[in-house]
């Protein structure tokens, strides 16, 4: 199975940073990485796809990049509902695998 | 507005069965490619498994694969779960996902667009 590791699993960040976290795949998988935001208690959201491409009404502060084995997620101003758990989600081969998770705190 | 509602979550022993049902409404069920993705108590997210439209065909991960079982009833717009030979380590929330695609040129990128609220599936004797 192919595994995704994200780095660091967590940080801490103040409002208005700019954060950025990466995800790693065991092997190339192209562009086929997905970015999924996570609040306490909720259901994953779908924030990127692709590796880049924004979903619809996901704030433009989220970009995504990478492609091949290591892509990053950037938030360019670390909003207060900015603070969750990032995770990163490989649609390249079966069986589908996610990264561990990021999680953003306030410092 | 899309919903995705599930049902069938609660305590169960271990070794015993357990079925979750998701019904869908606001989007074309019978044409979306769903999954089951779980996530243990303080843990990360694990898909579970797919079903394909059409055939019906289901891939699982391998933690579940011969005990868990994906299918479909596009007649009434519901998802089911059915997972027999339960251990403690299943014990997880459990999402359903209707699944989105984007294709590009020659490649289709496929995501988790939409997921359900969660049911707490417990396995405890």
């Amino acid at each position: 199975d192919l595994q995704m590791t994200q780095s660091p699993s967590s940080l801490s960040a103040s409002v208005g940073d700019r954060v950025t976290f990466t995800c790693r795949a065991s092997q190339s998988i192209s562009n086929y990485l997905n970015w999924y935001q996570q609040k306490p208690g909720k259901a994953p959201k779908l924030l990127i796809y692709a590796a880049s491409s924004l979903r619809s009404g996901v704030p433009s502060r989220f970009s995504g990049s990478g492609s091949g084995t290591d892509f990053t997620l950037t938030i360019s101003s670390l909003q207060p509902e900015d603070f969750a758990t990032y995770y990163c989600q490989q649609s390249y081969s079966t069986p589908v695998t996610f990264g561990g998770g990021t999680k953003v705190e306030i410092k | 507005e899309v919903h995705l509602v599930e049902s069938g979550g609660g305590l169960v022993k271990p070794g015993g069965p357990l079925r979750l049902s998701c019904g869908a409404s606001g989007f074309d069920f019978s044409g979306t490619w769903m999954s089951w993705v779980r996530q243990a108590p303080g843990k990360g997210l694990e898909w579970v498994g797919r079903i394909k439209t059409k055939t019906g065909t289901a891939d699982y991960a391998g933690s579940v694969n011969g005990r868990f079982t994906i299918s479909r009833d596009d007649s009434k717009n519901t998802l089911y779960l059915q997972m027999n030979s339960l251990k403690t380590e299943d014990t997880a929330v459990y999402y359903c996902t209707a699944e989105g695609s984007y294709c590009r040129s020659t490649s289709c990128y496929v995501y988790f667009v939409y997921w359900s609220q969660g049911t707490l599936v417990t396995v405890s004797s």
